[in-house]
């Protein structure tokens, strides 16, 4: 069966500090990826989707950047947090071509200081 | 994608079926139903999807009108743990591997199983 792990769980950074948040998937070849932030009382909102290796697409203007350098892992980062930044991050994953749900992690919840 | 419209919470007692309804009026031919949860502190979980004929899964029922413009999303005997922020979208589904399958979820309907 597919798993997908994220880590850390929980994080407190200061402003200013650098970021990297990983995510793998288990179980499954070539998925889609995809960054969310959650931040708190509001919906998802996409960050960043990869369909394969060195392949990113990003949704919005930000200060986060991200990397597949493995089909199965994707990495969310930043050379310097802001206050905003703050939010809870969901890594997910599906299979193109005509699947039509998302799987996603467990989340990292970000502070920043 | 078509706007969806839901109660903003509901309670349901433990053991009997929670119905969760969900407006989507101006749904189009090729939009499907989708229904996710995101319990307190995790990840949104997928829980069924359907175009227009009612769908059943081990998780929950889902019934779509005969026009489409509404369905309901049934969990059949509700326990503790179906305590959860429920989603309902409607979109089409990529077909390629090309393009990103981005969710926008919406608030969602708070549910809340009483003991």
């Amino acid at each position: 069966s597919q798993t997908i792990h994220q880590w850390p769980a929980t994080l407190v950074q200061p402003v200013g500090s650098p970021l990297s948040l990983e995510c793998t998937v288990e179980g499954t070849s070539n998925p889609n990826l995809y960054w969310y932030r959650q931040a708190a009382g509001r919906g998802l909102q996409l960050l960043f989707y990869s369909v394969g290796i060195g392949q990113i697409s990003s949704e919005v203007p930000q200060n986060l950047s991200a990397s597949r350098p493995q089909d199965r892992q994707f990495i969310l980062s930043s050379k310097k947090l802001l206050l905003s930044d703050s939010g809870f991050y969901l890594c997910a994953w599906s299979v193109g071509g005509g699947v039509y749900e998302q799987y996603f992690g467990p989340g990292t919840r970000l502070t920043v200081t | 994608d078509a706007k969806t419209t839901q109660p903003p919470s509901m309670d349901c007692a433990e053991g009997r079926a929670a119905n969760l309804p969900c407006n989507h009026s101006t749904i189009s031919g090729n939009e499907y139903v989708y229904w996710y949860r995101q319990i307190h502190s995790q990840g949104p979980q997928y829980i069924i999807h359907g175009l227009k004929n009612n769908e059943t899964n081990e998780m929950a029922s889902l019934i779509i009108t005969e026009d489409r413009k509404s369905s309901t999303l049934i969990l059949p005997h509700a326990t503790l743990r179906d305590t959860a922020v429920y989603y309902c979208i409607v979109r089409v589904p990529l077909l390629s591997n090309f393009g990103n399958e981005k969710l926008t979820f919406g608030t969602g309907t708070r549910l809340t199983i009483i003991p």
